[in-house]
């Protein structure tokens, strides 16, 4: 692994079902970052995390959970999908709150 | 409220150069972002500017002037992968980034 990595790379999930977005990092970064990035809209962020054991809430936190249980993952689940949960969500990380922020090739999530 | 405008799509010819303007209006500021997205990718780091003036990565520039809430994103010699959308963020007082939406830069030969 070099970077950051997501799965899946896209889905097709029926409204009321659970998913859940896996984020892994080998970088050793502090912090990690939900983002949702809809037409028009730009960058969104959902929940974030300063380091490990931490997190918390962005913009747009409704109808999303995150947990950090280690310095690596940071998983992004939505309990009861609903159709405007429809977006390509991208996950990120940085070294400290403060630094530049890269980015994982993103998942494209389709609620029907 | 917090707020970061940028134009929402420009046009450029090969060759060119091209300057693609950042304002934003944000409780506090710790410093401004470029980033360029392809189509279907993730965004990539371009440039971070913390202080006023010009910084000069290669064809790539970035200035920023905090007194105006300004910065913009100067390419040169623009070539046909340039085509991107260009994001404007900044960094405010509770060091979350805030995004512009994104200037989409069309490249024609």
């Amino acid at each position: 692994i070099a970077g950051i990595t997501q799965a899946p790379t896209s889905q097709i999930l029926a409204a009321g079902r659970r998913m859940t977005l896996r984020c892994t990092q080998d970088m050793r970064h502090n912090a990690m970052y939900w983002y949702r990035q809809d037409l028009g809209l730009g960058l969104r962020l959902i929940h974030y995390s300063n380091t490990a054991g931490t997190t918390g809430k962005g913009e747009v936190p409704d109808g999303y959970s995150v947990s950090r249980a280690n310095t690596d993952d940071f998983p992004l689940t939505l309990a009861s999908a609903v159709p405007s949960q429809t977006s390509v969500y991208f996950c990120a990380s940085s070294e400290t709150a403060t630094d530049t922020q890269y980015f994982g090739p993103g998942t494209r999530l389709t609620v029907l | 409220g917090q707020n970061i405008d940028q134009p929402t799509e420009m046009t450029a010819t090969e060759g060119a150069i091209v300057q693609i303007n950042c304002t934003y209006q944000t409780s506090g500021f710790n410093g401004l972002f470029w980033y360029q997205q392809h189509a279907g990718e993730a965004p990539t780091f371009l440039s971070y500017n913390v202080l006023d003036g010009l910084e000069e990565k290669g064809r790539f520039s970035s200035f920023l002037s905090r007194s105006k809430g300004y910065s913009y994103l100067l390419l040169k010699e623009l070539q046909m992968k340039d085509s991107a959308s260009y994001l404007c963020a900044v960094t405010d007082s509770n060091y979350q980034l805030i995004w512009g939406a994104g200037t989409k830069l069309i490249i024609k030969p």
